[in-house]
């Protein structure tokens, strides 16, 4: 039982260069969230989706897409990285609003 | 969104009791009160959580004031590896509320 796995770990891009984030939960969960926490900061939510087919927008959803086409993978989108994204990306799952969630490992992205 | 207050740090020896405090005055009804850590370098983990009474698990204990303005997370004795951020965070369970963090307490442990 792998939980929340994120993929990739660590990632260096460009300005102005795409990447997917890639969120897999195997728990059967129907909420999904993506993170971002800067150094020393607290959590910000990008966005979340509460199930499958839905997206939402967090606290901080300008230059980020999401998608949720299966149940289990909740993909984060950046169309052209900016050095204001570098930061560490959390994912993670619930199976309701009022169940405990499990978080990913997170992802490391430094933007150049 | 209901809003909690929390002190930005607080530092506690090992194997004494610790209570952290969070304010939610303006909490409202169908709230429940959510506690996450997070240990360096890893994402959060949930804690506990209750809606009016007191709640118990292997983790650590939740004390709710009877008018549920505030709430006190209580680990029973701090280790070492206790040391993180704690978040207070309320959440409505009628359905489709996000996770939202606030700032959260950064407890250490002096061994």
């Amino acid at each position: 039982n792998a939980g929340v796995t994120q993929t990739p770990k660590f990632r260096v891009l460009k300005t102005g260069q795409s990447m997917t984030l890639l969120c897999a939960q195997d728990m059967n969960h129907e909420y999904m969230y993506w993170y971002r926490q800067d150094p020393g900061m607290g959590l910000r939510l990008i966005h979340y989706s509460v199930g499958e087919g839905t997206t939402a927008k967090g606290e901080v959803p300008d230059g980020y897409n999401v998608s949720r086409l299966k149940k289990q993978n909740f993909l984060l989108g950046l169309e052209s990285a900016a050095p204001s994204q570098t930061s560490v990306y959390f994912c993670a799952s619930s199976y309701l609003d009022s169940t405990e969630a499990f978080f990913g490992q997170g992802t490391r992205l430094t933007v150049v | 969104d209901a809003k909690t207050t929390q002190p930005n740090s607080m530092e506690s020896n090992e194997e004494e009791p610790v209570h952290l405090p969070c304010n939610h005055s303006t909490i409202s009804g169908t709230d429940y009160i959510h506690w996450y850590r997070q240990l360096p370098s890893q994402g959060p983990e949930y804690v506990i959580h209750g809606l009016t009474s007191n709640v118990n698990n292997r983790m650590a204990s939740l004390a709710i004031a009877e008018d549920r303005k505030s709430s006190t997370l209580i680990l029973h004795r701090a280790t070492l590896r206790d040391a993180a951020v704690y978040y207070c965070i309320l959440r409505d369970h009628s359905g489709n509320t996000p996770l939202v963090f606030g700032k959260g307490t950064r407890l250490s442990v002096i061994a």
